[in-house]
């Protein structure tokens, strides 16, 4: 069974970095790109980051661009989305997706900033 | 303001066939696949319909999409209370080298 955990989230000052993790489960992860999504409070869903399979290729939203870095370690099984210079605009549900139809989808971990 | 347009309501009564559109251009549904997916309260996101038309396993035939030039849409039919949810459509842009969502459409049952 294909199983994604979000993890990481949490309050943070405006400025402030936090590092968030997706680990995988239950397929080859080291075959799939992957792919961050978030969500804020009461709005919809904003695409963030994705990443190839083998992380020769990374790619970003304008809103991230050189604030935001995505990697992965493929002997984990693990997704990481680190979050720097963070802003109140930035509060969002994040959620990991596999692949680029982004068929399967972590929980989602919640990302406050606010001072 | 969201790159792809979808009306942000729709509704219908059980057994009725809704459809929700997505409008896009050249560089986003004109030239790449439209995926669908529908999310419930508080929960994460799922994909229902890929590559403009393809149900993934135990979604039923009673949803559907098409894609036309640079819109596309997804039909109900059958509907049911437990479609009551959000719906969203997404594809990649060729000119913003990025994925881009749907501003979603809450799709009522009444």
């Amino acid at each position: 069974e294909v199983q994604l955990l979000d993890s990481g989230g949490g309050l943070v000052q405006p400025g402030g970095s936090l590092r968030l993790s997706c680990a995988a489960s239950g397929f080859t992860f080291s075959s799939y790109i992957m792919t961050w999504v978030r969500q804020a409070p009461g709005r919809g869903l904003e695409w963030v980051s994705a990443i190839t399979d083998n992380a020769g290729s990374t790619y970003y939203a304008d809103s991230v661009k050189g604030r935001f870095t995505i990697s992965r370690d493929n002997s984990k099984n693990t997704l990481y989305l680190q979050l720097n210079s963070l802003r109140a605009e930035d509060t969002a549900v994040y959620y990991c997706a596999r692949d680029k139809v982004l068929d399967y989808w972590g929980q989602g971990t919640l990302v406050t900033v606010s001072s | 303001q969201s790159v792809l347009t979808q009306p942000p309501s729709a509704s219908g009564t059980p057994g009725q066939r809704v459809t929700i559109s997505c409008s896009g251009s050249s560089s986003n549904i004109g030239s790449n696949f439209v995926n669908w997916y529908q999310q419930l309260p508080g929960t994460a996101p799922k994909l229902l319909i890929y590559n403009n038309n393809q149900r993934p396993p135990g979604v039923p035939d009673r949803l559907s999409g098409s894609k036309s030039g640079t819109s596309a849409s997804l039909a109900i039919s059958g509907l049911q209370s437990e479609d009551e949810a959000d719906y969203y459509c997404a594809t990649w842009d060729g000119s913003l080298n990025g994925r881009v969502f749907g501003g979603g459409t809450k799709l009522t049952v009444l």
